[in-house]
């Protein structure tokens, strides 16, 4: 079993959906949880970032993170076809170099 | 600033060839690392370095090979490429700070071996 599992989908939903993206993980050493968005044919880049549990809120995007059930989430309001992307998590120990990826879930907004 | 540079964005190899991917990045990070993603598996960490000079094996590192001369440039050489090291590899850095270590990824290397 991988220390963080994620469904790989493909999550189809019509624009101006409320999108659920999860995460559960095994290792309670985690501190630091991201969430990357991957367009096609392009790199991993940061959408939002979370130290321990809580919410964090950015626009239409909110991260949450559960610590007593390791599990993580990354919810999108009103989603729009821009959106359209693979979403991976990962976690991090306090002060380590190395995250743990999730495989991602690939998300499609249809109009 | 450039960020995280890769080159080449495409290649095709034969097998048994040798080719070195270039990654260079102008934030002055002390960590690099090389992925490789494959449909299905995630990003799976080959090598990484926590400074010039340091350099140390990630999750599958077996036909390849890394250097970190200089803090900007972390190169990955095939020794002999196989089909199975077809993919796609991102090179990745972050600044090393207390905290989250977000990384900055490059924009990739399409690699096919025939």
């Amino acid at each position: 079993q991988k220390e963080v599992e994620q469904d790989p989908g493909p999550l189809s939903v019509p624009e101006g959906a409320i999108v659920s993206l999860n995460c559960t993980y095994s290792n309670s050493a985690f501190q630091y949880f991201m969430w990357y968005r991957q367009y096609s044919r392009k790199g991993p880049e940061l959408l939002m970032y979370t130290y321990s549990s809580g919410n964090k809120e950015d626009g239409r995007f909110t991260a949450q993170v559960d610590k007593s059930s390791k599990y993580i989430s990354l919810f999108i309001r009103d989603s729009q076809p821009s959106d359209s992307a693979t979403y991976l998590c990962a976690m991090s120990e306090g002060g380590s170099y190395i995250p743990t990826f999730g495989r991602g879930t690939s998300l499609i907004v249809h109009p | 600033n450039a960020g995280v540079t890769q080159t080449p964005k495409f290649q095709v190899l034969k097998t048994g060839q040798s080719m070195t991917l270039q990654c260079a990045q102008d934030m002055n990070h002390e960590y690099m690392s090389w992925y490789r993603q494959d449909p299905g598996m995630g990003l799976r960490l080959i090598h990484y370095s926590v400074g010039a000079g340091i350099t140390d094996q990630g999750e599958v590192p077996n036909g390849y090979n890394v250097s970190r001369s200089t803090t900007e440039d972390f190169p990955l050489r095939l020794l002999s490429a196989a089909p199975s090291q077809t993919s796609v590899y991102f090179c990745a850095s972050t600044e090393g700070a207390e905290g989250a270590n977000v990384l900055t990824f490059g924009a990739g290397s399409r690699l096919t071996v025939l």
